[in-house]
């Protein structure tokens, strides 16, 4: 089966500009996961959905975050404006509500902000 | 809330010898699991190994082996016969289930451990 599918790969975007990240789950994967990673640092939640509905965005930044997901099978990750501190990965993942052994990642989309 | 320490940032190892990563954990649940992930340089996360806290018997998954101690709090990773392609970050886990259905929730990870293979 196809993984977790991220896009883009890498992005390098000038601070202040608005971006977006794209997330396709594996299929019949019903929760969709955010994670930011910082250089050497482990992933950090920001957004879990079940479905089509977020169900835990506490540590998502409202202010300038934001994210969707369509009738419940791909996600939007957007951020604007972008600030410098917001270089990061991204990392997309996905389970079965009925997997109880973690869960299947992306590749992970490299954003610099200069 | 829970929390994840690797306290050692970088190991090296020889080639097929072994190897035993750290990680400790801090949590007032009883009921939680403890994965073990391997990130190269390709950025994708690859499950390496996972220990359900209620099993006492310690997993492996062939050269890969965990010895967890609960009352200890403790989940560390040995990896034998060491190959080139082991060369990664590996990021300790933890992750409390739902409730009621026991679904998967939020991973909280480590800082992680950068790991060389030297051949």
């Amino acid at each position: 089966e196809a993984g977790v599918v991220q896009s883009p790969r890498y992005k390098i975007i000038e601070k202040k500009q608005p971006v977006a990240f794209w997330c396709n789950p594996i299929s019949g994967h019903n929760t969709l996961y955010w994670y930011r990673q910082n250089l050497g640092q482990g992933p950090e939640l920001l957004i879990r959905y079940e479905n089509e509905e977020a169900v835990d965005d506490s540590q998502l930044p409202k202010d300038r975050f934001s994210a969707e997901r369509l009738k419940g099978v791909d996600s939007t990750l957007k951020i604007q404006p972008a600030e410098l501190g917001d270089s990061a990965v991204y990392l997309c993942a996905s389970s079965s509500r009925q997997g109880r052994h973690g869960y299947t990642f992306g590749s992970g989309t490299r954003l610099t902000v200069v | 809330a829970q929390t994840v320490t690797q306290s050692q940032p970088e190991m090296s190892v020889q080639e097929a010898e072994t190897v035993t990563l750290s990680c400790t954990y801090d949590t007032s649940e009883n009921n939680y699991y403890l994965f073990w992930y391997k990130q190269p340089p390709s950025r994708q996360m690859i499950l390496v190994i996972r220990q359900e806290a209620y099993k006492q018997q310690n997993a492996t998954e062939n050269r890969f082996s965990v010895n967890f101690q609960k009352a200890a709090k403790s989940f560390s990773l040995k990896i034998s016969d060491s190959q080139l392609g082991d060369t990664a970050m590996y990021f300790c886990a933890f992750m409390k289930p739902h409730l009621y259905t026991g679904a998967n929730s939020k991973l909280t990870f480590g800082k992680g451990i950068t790991l060389s293979v030297r051949p």
